[in-house]
C-alpha cells in the first residue's frame, strides 16, 4: 500500500542536542513537506520542497533544515538553534503543484527535556 | 497576520443532524480551500476541497460552499455521526502548492 512513512512516533531529546526525523513516502509524489503543530494550533508550514534538490523556506524555517536528495525522503533536522522544539511534526506529500490534497504521515512527537 | 481563520474552536451537535463548521480566509491569490479531519496523534486526512472558481463541491455526507466576495467557507456534514467526531481544519491553496491551515475546529457528534 502507498503511503507516508514517519519515524519514530515518539522521539525524546536532550536540549542542545540535534535530531533528525524521518519521512520517507512511496507514492511517487512529486512535492513534500514538513508542518508543525502545538496544541491548539493550526499546522504552520517549516520546509517544502517541489523537486529533488530543491527545497523553500516555509513560515517557521528558522532552527530547522531539510535535504531532498532522492524524490522518496525528506528528512527534517531539529537544531539547537530552535527554541521551542517540543511539537508534533508532520510531514506530507502531493503530486504536483496543482494537485490538491495532501497525504500526511502520522507524525512524530518530539519531547525535548 | 493568519490568512485562514475558524473561529469557532469547538462544535457539538447531536447525531443525525446538521454539522457546519466555517472559515475565513483574507488572501484573494488562493486557488483552492480544502478540509481536512483530524483524530489526536494521528497525522489529518483529506475530505473534500473546492476550487476558487466553483461555489459549490459535494461527496456523500460533505458539502463544501464557497462565498468569495465574502472571502469565507464552510462545510456541511448531513448527517453527523459519532465517527465524524474530529479536529476538522479548513486550508487554503496557492498555485505554487503551499497549503494555509485554520487553527481547526473540534467537532464532537453526540449519540
Amino acid at each position: 500500500d502507498g503511503g507516508i512513512t514517519q519515524s519514530p512516533k515518539y522521539l525524546f531529546r536532550k536540549e542542545g542536542q540535534n535530531v533528525t526525523l524521518s519521512c520517507e513516502q512511496n507514492l511517487n509524489h512529486d512535492a513534500m513537506y514538513w508542518y508543525r503543530q502545538d496544541p491548539g494550533q493550526g499546522l504552520r508550514l517549516i520546509y517544502y520542497s517541489q523537486i529533488v534538490n530543491d527545497f523553500q523556506k516555509g513560515d517557521i524555517a528558522e532552527g530547522y533544515s531539510v535535504s531532498r536528495e532522492k524524490k522518496e525522503s525528506f528528512p527534517l533536522t531539529v537544531t539547537s538553534a530552535q527554541k521551542n522544539p517540543t511539537a508534533f511534526y508532520l510531514c506530507a506529500s502531493s503530486r504536483d503543484r496543482a494537485s490538491y490534497g495532501y497525504t500526511f504521515g502520522s507524525g512524530t512527537r518530539l519531547t525535548v527535556v | 497576520d493568519q490568512q485562514v481563520k475558524q473561529n469557532s474552536p469547538s462544535l457539538s451537535v447531536q447525531e443525525g443532524r446538521i454539522s457546519i463548521l466555517n472559515c475565513d480566509y483574507t488572501n484573494s491569490m488562493f486557488d483552492y480551500f480544502l478540509w481536512y479531519k483530524k483524530y489526536p496523534a494521528e497525522g489529518p486526512t483529506f475530505l473534500i476541497s473546492i476550487s476558487s472558481i466553483k461555489d459549490k463541491n459535494e461527496d456523500g455526507r460533505f458539502t463544501v460552499f464557497l462565498n468569495k466576495s465574502a472571502k469565507h467557507l464552510s462545510l456541511h456534514i448531513v448527517p453527523s455521526q459519532p465517527g465524524d467526531s474530529a479536529v476538522y481544519f479548513c486550508a487554503a491553496r496557492t498555485n505554487a502548492g503551499k497549503s494555509t491551515f485554520g487553527d481547526g475546529t473540534t467537532l464532537t457528534v453526540k449519540p
